[in-house]
């Protein structure tokens, strides 16, 4: 059963703690991504990863870092520098076929 | 950078009608452009992509047409089902990464 698993489905923090999101694809994809969703606004790309041991950064990054260790792993870490961190995460793949983008189930953070 | 605009106002269609949404974007023309159903709750589930050099799309009762002089693509869903409410998310981009519009929000009433 193919596909991208993200854990846990909901989070919740302190002010002030780092905590990791995990995402795993068992798809053979070479790209993942990382993005934030907000009500009312659209998906917004916080990192991404081309290959093993390389990301660069997307739009959003500020608060946020990832590692890019195993090919099937893209996992995120929020920061306490990250000023406004509950939102609606979703991690995705890009296609071997084309470059439509296979999503995670998402993982909803609320800071409290 | 390239902006997406897709109509933020939910769209309510009756069953069996055909709904209709628009996705406008600015700037540069990009190499494809794609859409996805968003259920509440859940990650985006891909649908459909097109080409710049392709004028029209289609599987099943979803088409996609892709007018690159206007700057716009429609997304059409024919035979419309209580089952196709959900969010609508138009995307674009080149090889490396997309951008995404906010999402149509549809409501197909019974």
């Amino acid at each position: 059963d193919g596909g991208i698993t993200q854990s846990p489905k909901y989070l919740f923090r302190k002010e002030g703690q780092n905590v990791t999101l995990s995402c795993e694809q068992n798809l053979n994809h070479d790209a993942m991504y990382w993005y934030r969703q907000d009500p009312g606004q659209g998906l917004r790309l916080i990192y991404y990863s081309q290959i093993v041991n390389d990301f660069q950064k997307g739009d959003i990054a500020e608060g946020y870092s990832v590692s890019r260790e195993k090919k099937e792993s893209f996992p995120l870490t929020v920061t306490s520098a990250q000023k406004n961190p509950t939102a609606f995460y979703l991690c995705a793949s890009r296609g071997l076929l084309g470059n439509e983008q296979f999503f995670g189930p998402g993982t909803r953070l609320t800071v409290l | 950078s390239q902006k997406i605009e897709q109509n933020s106002e939910a769209l309510n269609i009756q069953e069996g009608k055909t709904a209709t949404l628009t996705c406008n974007y600015t700037n540069y023309s990009p190499a494809y452009l794609q859409w996805y159903r968003q259920d509440p709750g859940r990650g985006p589930v891909f649908l459909l992509l097109i080409r710049e050099n392709e004028k029209e799309k289609r599987k099943e009762r979803l088409k996609v047409t892709f007018d690159t002089t206007l700057k716009q693509s429609l997304f059409h869903i024919t035979a419309s089902q209580p089952a196709d409410s959900a969010t609508y998310l138009c995307a674009v981009g080149g090889y490396q990464k997309v951008t995404f519009g906010t999402g149509t929000k549809l409501q197909v009433i019974p």
